[in-house]
């Protein structure tokens, strides 16, 4: 079964771009989550989308947003870029249910210039 | 004070010690907990997950919930060099969406042959 896919693998933008970035999750999985992983701040949570729907949302600006698509795939956009937003970046799946556990793609490694 | 705290490391141990990892929290509300193995260039891989207080084994790994102390332990018997890693530890509040982890920093360790 294939894991979590998450594309590009690594991208370089300059401040004030904007990026897409996409996450196909485990088959079967509808539950989608991102994450930010930095050296100082460690793993927070961005966002989770279930049925096309933000279900849960973490304390990031507005910069920051995403969807998801009828086939459970996502995509999170984050405009106006800055040097902070420098990450890596993982989406997770998982089956929406309390007791089952979500399962993270190796994630974007984004860096601005 | 931090929802979550873990101990940075490095943490440096021969092949074959029992090592030792462990998280403590704030909010009692957590009710589902997790440990992730990183390694370089790699999203985090699930290795334990645990519901609420007591033990639960797998092969050379044992993860342990106290409740009552807010402190969870992941063990790892007969450590390999291919153990070397990040190991986040994970938790969540109880119902609601599977998303919104709260995360420790990690620790980093490092086992030597």
């Amino acid at each position: 079964k294939a894991g979590v896919t998450q594309t590009p693998r690594y991208l370089i933008k300059t401040r004030g771009q904007q990026v897409t970035l996409s996450c196909s999750p485990i088959s079967g999985h509808r539950s989608v989550s991102w994450y930010q992983q930095t050296p100082g701040q460690g793993l927070q949570f961005l966002f989770e989308y279930f049925s096309e729907t933000q279900r849960n949302k973490g304390n990031f600006p507005g910069r920051f947003s995403g969807r998801q698509f009828s086939n459970s795939r996502s995509e999170m956009n984050v405009s106006t870029l800055e040097l902070g937003d420098s990450a890596l970046y993982l989406c997770a799946s998982s089956l929406d249910s309390p007791d089952q556990p979500q399962h993270f793609g190796d994630g974007t490694r984004l860096s601005i210039l | 004070q931090k929802e979550v705290e873990q101990d940075p490391g490095p943490l440096s141990v021969p092949e074959g010690a029992i090592v030792s990892l462990n998280c403590t929290y704030s909010n009692s509300a957590f009710q589902y907990f997790m440990w992730y193995r990183q390694y370089s260039r790699k999203g985090p891989e699930l290795l334990m997950y645990t519901y609420s207080s007591g033990n639960k084994e797998d092969g050379r790994f044992t993860a342990q919930v106290d409740k009552s102390s807010k402190y969870i332990s992941l063990f790892i018997r007969d450590s390999q060099p291919s153990d070397s890693a990040t190991y986040l530890c994970a938790m969540r509040k109880y119902g609601g969406s599977q998303g919104n982890l709260i995360f420790g920093k990690g620790t980093k360790l490092s086992v030597k042959p």
